[in-house]
């Protein structure tokens, strides 16, 4: 079956960086993009960044641009998201998802790994 | 960017009801690129509808998505006690960002 666990999370000072990991099993990694998509404390759901198949293409969420790097290795059946410059309204519990082939819609979602950006 | 607006906010029902849920997005978009998701407490978001209409595999069939253009509407015929949860709407119009709404928490009356 379809699995998605991320890891990496943790509390952290603003300004600083961090890496989350999603770790893939039970799909055809390679063929599929991938998102990933964050929730504030009490808050709704905020889609943050997604990467195609291959790695090639990659879009960010206006409040992350410029400062969050989403990559994959496709050997490793693994997905990251490199966090740098976090602020406090980076605090979120950060999900990774799978994409469906051809609609890019997030069929299948990890259980999250929660980011604490603080002093 | 598309900015996806969900109403109401709370809809507070009795199982056995029908529930119907609005998603209106600031500029048009397909059908297509549009989705539905259900979060329950302490879980992840659960894919239900895509594409505007088409459930997601071992959705109900209770479970129904229909609208176009810039209004989309979700439909629970008969609401299980399970179904209680909070539900959000997501676009993937032509190009990113892709928006979600606020969400539509549906509470038992």
């Amino acid at each position: 079956q379809v699995q998605l666990v991320e890891s990496g999370g943790g509390v952290v000072q603003p300004g600083r960086s961090l890496r989350l990991s999603c770790a893939a099993s039970g799909f055809i990694f390679r063929s599929h993009s991938l998102h990933w998509v964050r929730q504030a404390p009490g808050k709704g759901l905020e889609w943050v960044a997604i990467t195609s198949y291959d790695d090639n293409d990659k879009s960010y969420a206006d409040s992350v641009k410029g400062r969050f790097t989403i990559s994959r290795d496709n050997s490793r059946n693994t997905l990251y998201l490199q966090m740098n410059g976090l602020t406090p309204e980076d605090t979120a519990l950060y999900y990774c998802a799978r994409g469906m082939m051809a609609t890019l819609m997030a069929d299948y979602w990890g259980q999250g790994t929660l980011v604490t950006v603080s002093s | 960017e598309i900015v996806l607006t969900q109403s109401p906010g709370t809809l507070s029902l009795s199982p056995g009801e029908r529930a119907t849920l609005s998603c209106r997005a600031s500029q048009s978009f397909s059908r297509f690129y549009l989705a539905w998701y259900q979060q329950k407490p302490g879980q992840a978001p659960r894919l239900l509808i895509y594409g505007a209409s088409s459930r997601a595999t071992g959705i109900p069939d209770r479970f129904s998505g229909s609208g176009s253009g810039t209004d989309f509407t979700l439909t629970i015929s008969r609401l299980e006690p399970e179904d209680f949860a909070v539900y959000y709407c997501q676009q993937y119009g032509s190009s990113p960002p892709y928006t979600f709404g606020q969400g539509t928490k549906l509470e038992i009356k």
